[in-house]
């Protein structure tokens, strides 16, 4: 089973709202990611956790906080976000520090932020 | 250097026919090289991956050819079908206690009947 689950699948939020985004995994993965995607644009790293701890923040705004409460969830805090903040927010993990490297990827949260 | 650069933007492709994406990078620390199918709305989805010491790998319609002295490997998509329809991304990755990607661009692939 390759399977990342992302709740909720769509989010309206208006500008002082706060929100969470949540991810499971039950692969064994000890390395779990966030990433942000605009139309016709890659995905973009915002932060990763490895064993539970936070290893990179990609400079993200601090309007962003994310949690890794176990091994197995992954959760993105919302909170007064901007309009330019609407975007699909992905999550995906990996192995952690063993081969192979794939990443598995959850079908992510469309945002749209008012 | 991080850079990984694919080409072309967007394709289109006859039922039947065959689909070549080509991507480059510069890091020669990278050392695992995955394809992403991505669908409108959903999550990319691992398609097919390489590591260096391999120069060809394929799995069904994909294959993936690899040229480590160039720095260059590519997707062909054999007999694409209208459902290969999506955006495909070239991606590399070192591994450095867990794996960060560095996608391509993206490209646009329509399959026309």
């Amino acid at each position: 089973d390759t399977e990342v689950t992302q709740t909720p699948k769509h989010l309206v939020m208006g500008m002082t709202n706060k929100k969470s985004l949540k991810c499971e995994q039950h692969m064994g993965h000890r390395a779990m990611y966030w990433y942000k995607q605009k139309a016709k644009k890659p995905p973009e790293l915002m932060f990763v956790y490895s064993y539970e701890k936070l290893s990179i923040n990609e400079s993200v705004p601090s309007r962003f906080s994310p949690e890794c409460p176990n091994s197995s969830l992954l959760n993105l805090h919302l909170h007064a976000l901007q309009p330019e903040d609407s975007a699909l927010y992905l999550c995906a993990s990996s192995q952690g520090d063993t081969a192979p490297l794939t990443q598995y990827f959850g079908p992510g949260t469309r945002l749209l932020v008012l | 250097q991080q850079q990984v650069k694919q080409s072309p933007q967007s394709l289109i492709v006859q039922k039947g026919g065959i689909s070549i994406i080509n991507c480059a990078y510069e890091n020669t620390a990278f050392d695992y090289f995955p394809w992403y199918q991505q669908f409108p709305g959903k999550g990319p989805a691992l398609l097919i991956a390489i590591r260096p010491d391999v120069s060809e790998k394929k799995e069904g319609r994909f294959t993936i050819s690899f040229n480590k002295s160039a720095k260059q490997f590519s997707l062909h998509i054999m007999d694409s079908q209208p459902g290969d329809s999506a955006t495909y991304f070239c991606a590399a990755s070192m591994n450095s206690g867990y794996s960060t990607l560095t996608f391509g661009k993206g490209t646009m692939l329509l399959v026309s009947p």
